[in-house]
C-alpha cells in the first residue's frame, strides 16, 4: 500500500522567518515520484518539483529547497524567507512507478499561513 | 486559453439533480483525470482516462459517472447526489510521454460543488 503523511496541518509563521513543511510517504515500489504542489486560495493545484527514487540531490529553486533522503522516506520542503505570497496549502504526492498505472496518492495537505 | 479549466466553478443542486462537470485541457496531454477534494481529507483519485479510455475506477459510487469523449475533454456526471458529496472536483491531466518521470499534473481551478 502507499501512504503520503503530512502530520502538519497548519502553520503560521511570521514573514521572513524560515519554515519546513515534513512529508513521510510508504511505498513498496522500487521506482517511484514524488512531487509537492502548491494550492493558492484560488484552488489550482500548481506544481511545484518532482523528484525520482533514483535522485536523492537536494534542489534549491530561488527561496525553495527541498531534501529527499530515503533512509526516512522523508521528502521535506522548505520556503527560506517567507512571504505573504507563500500563504497556500502545500501538497506532497507519491506515485509508484513498478505496477505502471498513473494513481498519484496525495497527502492531507499543509496550510501555511505567512502573516505579515 | 490555456491550461486546464473547468466550468462550473461553483455548483448547487439538489440531491434528485443532473448535473455535468466540464474539464478541458489546451495543453495536447493524453491522460485526464478527476479528483474529490474533501474538507481535512487527502485529495481523491476518482477516475482516470488515458488516450480516452477509463484506466482506474476508484471504487467511486455509481452517481458519478465520467465521460471522455477525445483527449482534451472530460466530463464528470452527477445524478442523485448526497449532501456528502459536496467538496471541490478538481481536474488534472498529464503528458503521458512514455516517461513516467515528466508525468506531473496539471490542475484546474475545480468546481466547488454544494449538494443540497
Amino acid at each position: 500500500a502507499q501512504k503520503v503523511t503530512q502530520a502538519q496541518t497548519e502553520i503560521s509563521v511570521v514573514e521572513k522567518e524560515d519554515v519546513t513543511l515534513d512529508c513521510v510517504y510508504e511505498t513498496r515500489d522500487t521506482t517511484y515520484y514524488l512531487f509537492w504542489y502548491k494550492q493558492p486560495p484560488s484552488g489550482e493545484l500548481v506544481f511545484l518539483i518532482r523528484r525520482n527514487s533514483f535522485d536523492e540531490q537536494n534542489e534549491i529553486s530561488g527561496r525553495y529547497s527541498w531534501n529527499f533522503q530515503k533512509s526516512t522516506s522523508s521528502f521535506n520542503f522548505t520556503i527560506t524567507a517567507s512571504q505573504v505570497v507563500d500563504s497556500a496549502v502545500y501538497f506532497c504526492a507519491l506515485r509508484g512507478a513498478d505496477s505502471g498505472t498513473y494513481k498519484y496518492i496525495f497527502g492531507t495537505g499543509t496550510r501555511l499561513k505567512v502573516l505579515a | 486559453e490555456t491550461g486546464v479549466t473547468q466550468t462550473p466553478r461553483h455548483l448547487v443542486m439538489g440531491m434528485t439533480n443532473k448535473k455535468s462537470l466540464k474539464c478541458e485541457q489546451h495543453l495536447g496531454h493524453n491522460a485526464m483525470y478527476w479528483y474529490k477534494q474533501s474538507a481535512k481529507k487527502p485529495l481523491e483519485l476518482m477516475f482516470v482516462y488515458n488516450f480516452k479510455e477509463q484506466t482506474e475506477n476508484n471504487s467511486v459510487p455509481s452517481r458519478f459517472s465520467p465521460e471522455c469523449p477525445n483527449s482534451s475533454h472530460l466530463f464528470l456526471h452527477l445524478h442523485t447526489l448526497q449532501p456528502e458529496d459536496s467538496a471541490l472536483y478538481l481536474c488534472a491531466s498529464s503528458p503521458i510521454s512514455g516517461t513516467p518521470y515528466l508525468d506531473e499534473q496539471y490542475f484546474g481551478p475545480g468546481t466547488r460543488l454544494t449538494v443540497t
